[in-house]
């Protein structure tokens, strides 16, 4: 069955340092995103990503942070100058379609990057 | 905007009892709505879902009716086992195509 991929698996940096997690979603899928879970607290949207550009974005999603697809697999999504508030788990999903009128078809979920800033 | 509020865990119960875990939501239209889970140390899957007002989701046994009447979402299952251990999380389809999640609920089972 296919699924999403995230690497790596765990992140520790600096506070103040570049990272950059990474992300195959699953191959037919069209939509991407970015969501992140701060421990103990509710799954947060950061970002949605359609046809090589960000489609939604949360107020969490502040300059500090972008999104890429540099390839036809891979999606990334870069924090310029990680804080200590930037610790959590960061998931990726993908979907084929988002079906218009408030409704949201199904995201499938990678296993998630937990970053750790010290 | 919208929000979805489910019961607060941990929720602990013993082998083959009755799971409930109720989820309400806020939200303009009709949206989408997901119960997704987390096993220990894994990512968030899909559980069930259901689109439109009284419609059932179920899998693995759970169960989920869309009630447009008192916008809920509750999760059911009639006999749970040690293997369902995990966080059960609600969510509704956002108008920006996104997810909007619940706190999650924590269930322990015993054996």
């Amino acid at each position: 069955e296919p699924e999403v991929t995230q690497t790596p698996s765990h992140q520790v940096t600096q506070m103040g340092q570049e990272v950059i997690l990474r992300c195959v979603p699953i191959s037919n899928h069209l939509y991407f995103y970015w969501y992140r879970q701060i421990l103990g607290q509710k799954v947060e949207f950061l970002v949605s990503f359609y046809n090589n550009e960000i489609s939604e974005k949360s107020e969490i999603f502040d300059d500090q942070f972008s999104v890429e697809r540099p390839d036809g697999s891979n999606f990334t999504l870069k924090i310029r100058s990680t804080k200590l508030e930037d610790s959590a788990m960061y998931f990726c999903a993908s979907s084929d379609k988002v079906v218009r009128t408030s409704r949201t078809d199904t995201q499938y979920f990678g296993p998630g990057t937990r970053l750790t800033v010290l | 905007g919208d929000s979805v509020t489910q019961m607060e865990g941990p929720v602990t119960l013993s082998e083959e009892a009755f799971l409930t875990i109720n989820c309400t939501y806020t939200a303009t239209g009709y949206p989408s709505l997901f119960w997704y889970v987390q096993y220990p140390g894994e990512g968030l899957q899909l559980l069930l879902k259901a689109t439109k007002a009284d419609d059932k989701g179920s899998n693995k046994g759970f169960e989920a009716t869309y009630r447009k009447e008192t916008t809920s979402f509750h999760l059911e299952k009639g006999s749970v086992q040690v293997s369902d251990s995990a966080v059960y999380f609600c969510a509704l389809g956002g108008s920006q195509g996104n997810l909007i999640f619940g706190k999650g609920t924590k269930l322990s089972v015993k054996p």
